[in-house]
Protein backbone atom coordinates (compact mmCIF):
# COMPACT_ATOMS: atom_id res chain seq x y z
CA UNK A 1 0.00 0.00 0.00
CA UNK A 2 1.48 3.26 -1.10
CA UNK A 3 1.79 5.98 1.88
CA UNK A 4 -0.27 8.76 0.05
CA UNK A 5 -2.70 7.78 -3.00
CA UNK A 6 -4.27 9.56 -5.10
CA UNK A 7 -6.74 8.90 -8.61
CA UNK A 8 -3.86 9.30 -11.41
CA UNK A 9 -6.91 10.29 -13.68
CA UNK A 10 -7.41 12.24 -15.56
CA UNK A 11 -10.37 13.51 -14.15
CA UNK A 12 -12.41 15.74 -16.74
CA UNK A 13 -14.73 18.44 -15.54
CA UNK A 14 -16.49 21.21 -17.50
CA UNK A 15 -15.69 25.04 -17.24
CA UNK A 16 -17.73 26.20 -14.06
CA UNK A 17 -18.73 22.55 -12.52
CA UNK A 18 -17.27 21.16 -8.69
CA UNK A 19 -14.00 19.53 -9.50
CA UNK A 20 -13.32 17.04 -6.29
CA UNK A 21 -9.94 15.35 -5.80
CA UNK A 22 -9.30 12.81 -3.21
CA UNK A 23 -5.80 11.93 -1.26
CA UNK A 24 -6.16 8.89 1.52
CA UNK A 25 -3.22 8.41 3.50
CA UNK A 26 -1.51 5.65 5.53
CA UNK A 27 0.27 7.20 8.90
CA UNK A 28 -2.03 8.24 11.39
CA UNK A 29 0.30 9.94 13.27
CA UNK A 30 -0.08 12.25 10.35
CA UNK A 31 -0.84 16.11 11.31
CA UNK A 32 -0.44 18.28 8.42
CA UNK A 33 -1.92 18.18 5.21
CA UNK A 34 -1.29 20.06 1.72
CA UNK A 35 -2.35 20.51 -1.82
CA UNK A 36 0.07 21.26 -4.26
CA UNK A 37 -1.02 22.42 -7.72
CA UNK A 38 1.62 21.82 -10.59
CA UNK A 39 1.19 22.70 -14.08
CA UNK A 40 2.87 21.19 -16.83
CA UNK A 41 6.58 21.77 -16.99
CA UNK A 42 6.50 23.49 -13.88
CA UNK A 43 7.47 23.17 -10.01
CA UNK A 44 4.70 22.43 -7.90
CA UNK A 45 2.66 25.46 -5.79
CA UNK A 46 1.13 25.30 -2.45
CA UNK A 47 -2.71 25.65 -3.07
CA UNK A 48 -4.00 24.73 0.12
CA UNK A 49 -2.77 23.47 3.34
CA UNK A 50 -4.87 21.78 6.39
CA UNK A 51 -4.30 20.41 9.86
CA UNK A 52 -7.57 20.13 11.57
CA UNK A 53 -10.55 17.91 10.93
CA UNK A 54 -13.37 19.63 9.11
CA UNK A 55 -13.18 21.70 6.05
CA UNK A 56 -11.12 24.70 4.80
CA UNK A 57 -12.18 27.61 2.63
CA UNK A 58 -9.74 29.30 0.40
CA UNK A 59 -11.68 31.48 -2.41
CA UNK A 60 -12.82 28.91 -4.93
CA UNK A 61 -11.16 25.97 -3.24
CA UNK A 62 -12.15 23.79 -0.18
CA UNK A 63 -9.96 21.12 1.70
CA UNK A 64 -11.76 18.61 3.63
CA UNK A 65 -9.98 16.58 6.33
CA UNK A 66 -11.72 13.86 7.93
CA UNK A 67 -8.19 11.81 10.26
CA UNK A 68 -10.45 9.09 10.85
CA UNK A 69 -11.21 7.74 7.57
CA UNK A 70 -7.41 9.23 6.32
CA UNK A 71 -8.89 10.98 3.97
CA UNK A 72 -8.20 14.34 2.46
CA UNK A 73 -10.09 15.99 -0.58
CA UNK A 74 -9.92 19.30 -2.68
CA UNK A 75 -12.70 20.87 -3.85
CA UNK A 76 -12.32 23.48 -6.70
CA UNK A 77 -15.50 25.18 -7.51
CA UNK A 78 -16.52 26.75 -10.60
CA UNK A 79 -13.70 25.01 -12.75
CA UNK A 80 -11.67 27.23 -15.03
CA UNK A 81 -9.66 25.81 -17.78
CA UNK A 82 -6.67 27.80 -16.28
CA UNK A 83 -7.15 25.36 -12.95
CA UNK A 84 -5.84 22.38 -15.55
CA UNK A 85 -3.06 20.63 -14.23
CA UNK A 86 -1.99 18.05 -11.87
CA UNK A 87 -2.70 18.39 -8.13
CA UNK A 88 -0.61 16.46 -5.56
CA UNK A 89 -1.67 15.54 -1.90
CA UNK A 90 1.32 15.92 0.77
CA UNK A 91 1.28 14.76 4.01
CA UNK A 92 3.61 15.20 7.02
CA UNK A 93 3.46 14.08 10.51
CA UNK A 94 5.87 17.24 12.07
CA UNK A 95 8.93 16.50 13.99
CA UNK A 96 10.96 16.83 10.98
CA UNK A 97 9.91 13.43 9.61
CA UNK A 98 9.55 13.72 5.78
CA UNK A 99 6.63 15.03 3.81
CA UNK A 100 4.95 12.48 1.78
CA UNK A 101 3.22 12.75 -1.71
CA UNK A 102 1.35 11.17 -3.55
CA UNK A 103 1.60 10.91 -7.70
CA UNK A 104 -0.49 13.62 -8.30
CA UNK A 105 -4.21 13.84 -10.20
CA UNK A 106 -4.63 15.00 -13.36
CA UNK A 107 -7.55 17.56 -14.15
CA UNK A 108 -9.06 18.65 -17.43
CA UNK A 109 -10.92 21.79 -17.34
CA UNK A 110 -12.89 21.53 -20.66
CA UNK A 111 -14.14 24.92 -22.01
CA UNK B 1 12.55 39.63 -3.54
CA UNK B 2 12.44 36.13 -0.89
CA UNK B 3 12.42 32.59 -2.81
CA UNK B 4 14.24 29.89 -3.32
CA UNK B 5 15.86 29.72 -7.17
CA UNK B 6 18.20 27.01 -9.10
CA UNK B 7 19.73 27.33 -11.32
CA UNK B 8 21.09 26.30 -14.30
CA UNK B 9 16.81 25.76 -15.81
CA UNK B 10 18.41 23.34 -18.43
CA UNK B 11 21.59 21.18 -18.22
CA UNK B 12 22.60 18.47 -20.09
CA UNK B 13 25.50 15.74 -19.28
CA UNK B 14 28.03 13.95 -20.84
CA UNK B 15 28.27 10.21 -20.08
CA UNK B 16 30.57 9.82 -17.37
CA UNK B 17 30.14 13.19 -16.35
CA UNK B 18 29.77 15.12 -13.15
CA UNK B 19 27.05 17.83 -12.67
CA UNK B 20 26.07 19.77 -10.11
CA UNK B 21 22.86 21.55 -9.46
CA UNK B 22 22.36 24.76 -7.30
CA UNK B 23 19.51 25.53 -4.68
CA UNK B 24 19.55 29.03 -3.17
CA UNK B 25 17.16 29.93 -0.78
CA UNK B 26 16.61 33.49 1.26
CA UNK B 27 13.86 32.84 2.84
CA UNK B 28 15.80 31.86 6.16
CA UNK B 29 14.45 28.20 6.25
CA UNK B 30 16.26 25.66 8.30
CA UNK B 31 15.43 22.57 6.59
CA UNK B 32 16.03 22.22 2.35
CA UNK B 33 14.92 19.19 0.38
CA UNK B 34 16.03 17.46 -2.84
CA UNK B 35 13.65 15.81 -5.31
CA UNK B 36 13.38 14.06 -9.03
CA UNK B 37 10.35 13.86 -10.82
CA UNK B 38 9.61 11.44 -13.87
CA UNK B 39 7.31 12.26 -16.46
CA UNK B 40 3.60 11.27 -14.86
CA UNK B 41 5.39 9.71 -11.77
CA UNK B 42 5.16 11.29 -8.32
CA UNK B 43 8.09 13.63 -6.24
CA UNK B 44 10.91 10.98 -5.15
CA UNK B 45 13.49 12.17 -2.26
CA UNK B 46 16.69 12.36 -3.03
CA UNK B 47 18.61 14.00 0.02
CA UNK B 48 17.77 16.44 3.01
CA UNK B 49 19.25 18.70 5.27
CA UNK B 50 17.72 19.78 8.06
CA UNK B 51 20.77 21.77 9.66
CA UNK B 52 23.77 23.23 8.53
CA UNK B 53 26.65 20.94 8.12
CA UNK B 54 24.21 17.82 8.48
CA UNK B 55 21.94 16.16 6.10
CA UNK B 56 20.88 12.22 5.60
CA UNK B 57 19.81 10.34 2.43
CA UNK B 58 16.01 9.98 0.82
CA UNK B 59 14.77 7.29 -0.35
CA UNK B 60 16.89 7.35 -3.73
CA UNK B 61 20.48 8.61 -2.63
CA UNK B 62 22.85 6.25 -5.07
CA UNK B 63 24.43 8.23 -7.77
CA UNK B 64 23.89 11.36 -5.89
CA UNK B 65 26.01 13.44 -3.41
CA UNK B 66 25.02 16.89 -0.92
CA UNK B 67 26.61 19.44 0.73
CA UNK B 68 25.33 22.32 3.11
CA UNK B 69 27.95 24.52 3.92
CA UNK B 70 25.68 27.54 4.55
CA UNK B 71 22.30 27.86 5.31
CA UNK B 72 20.57 29.65 1.98
CA UNK B 73 22.84 26.91 -0.48
CA UNK B 74 22.21 23.13 -1.16
CA UNK B 75 24.00 22.17 -3.93
CA UNK B 76 22.99 18.67 -5.54
CA UNK B 77 25.83 16.75 -7.59
CA UNK B 78 24.79 14.07 -10.14
CA UNK B 79 27.30 11.86 -10.51
CA UNK B 80 29.01 9.45 -13.55
CA UNK B 81 27.56 6.46 -10.65
CA UNK B 82 23.74 8.03 -11.46
CA UNK B 83 22.78 5.70 -14.70
CA UNK B 84 19.55 7.43 -15.81
CA UNK B 85 20.02 10.98 -14.56
CA UNK B 86 17.34 12.38 -17.25
CA UNK B 87 14.68 13.97 -14.80
CA UNK B 88 13.43 17.12 -13.56
CA UNK B 89 14.85 18.07 -10.25
CA UNK B 90 13.47 20.14 -7.35
CA UNK B 91 14.56 21.79 -4.70
CA UNK B 92 12.34 22.34 -1.81
CA UNK B 93 12.63 24.39 1.79
CA UNK B 94 10.47 23.82 4.84
CA UNK B 95 8.95 26.71 6.92
CA UNK B 96 8.15 25.47 10.69
CA UNK B 97 4.78 27.43 12.17
CA UNK B 98 2.76 27.06 15.22
CA UNK B 99 0.41 24.82 12.64
CA UNK B 100 3.45 22.91 11.28
CA UNK B 101 6.02 22.48 8.58
CA UNK B 102 5.19 23.76 4.85
CA UNK B 103 8.08 23.15 1.42
CA UNK B 104 7.73 25.89 -0.70
CA UNK B 105 10.05 24.86 -4.55
CA UNK B 106 11.74 26.54 -6.44
CA UNK B 107 11.60 26.56 -10.22
CA UNK B 108 12.84 23.22 -10.98
CA UNK B 109 16.25 21.67 -13.48
CA UNK B 110 15.56 19.55 -15.51
CA UNK B 111 18.31 17.38 -16.83
CA UNK B 112 18.98 16.09 -20.19
CA UNK B 113 21.73 13.16 -20.89
CA UNK B 114 23.18 13.52 -24.18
Amino acid sequence: QKEVEQNSGPLSVPEGAIASLNCTYSDRGSQSFFWYRQYSGKSPELIMFIYSNGDKEDGRFTAQLNKASQYVSLLIRDSQPSDSATYLCAVNRGGGFKTIFGAGTRLFVKA
Amino acid sequence: DGGITQSPKYLFRKEGQNVTLSCEQNLNHDAMYWYRQDPGQGLRLIYYSQIVNDFQKGDIAEGYSVSREKKESFPLTVTSAQKNPTAFYLCASRMTSVHGETQYFGPGTRLLVL
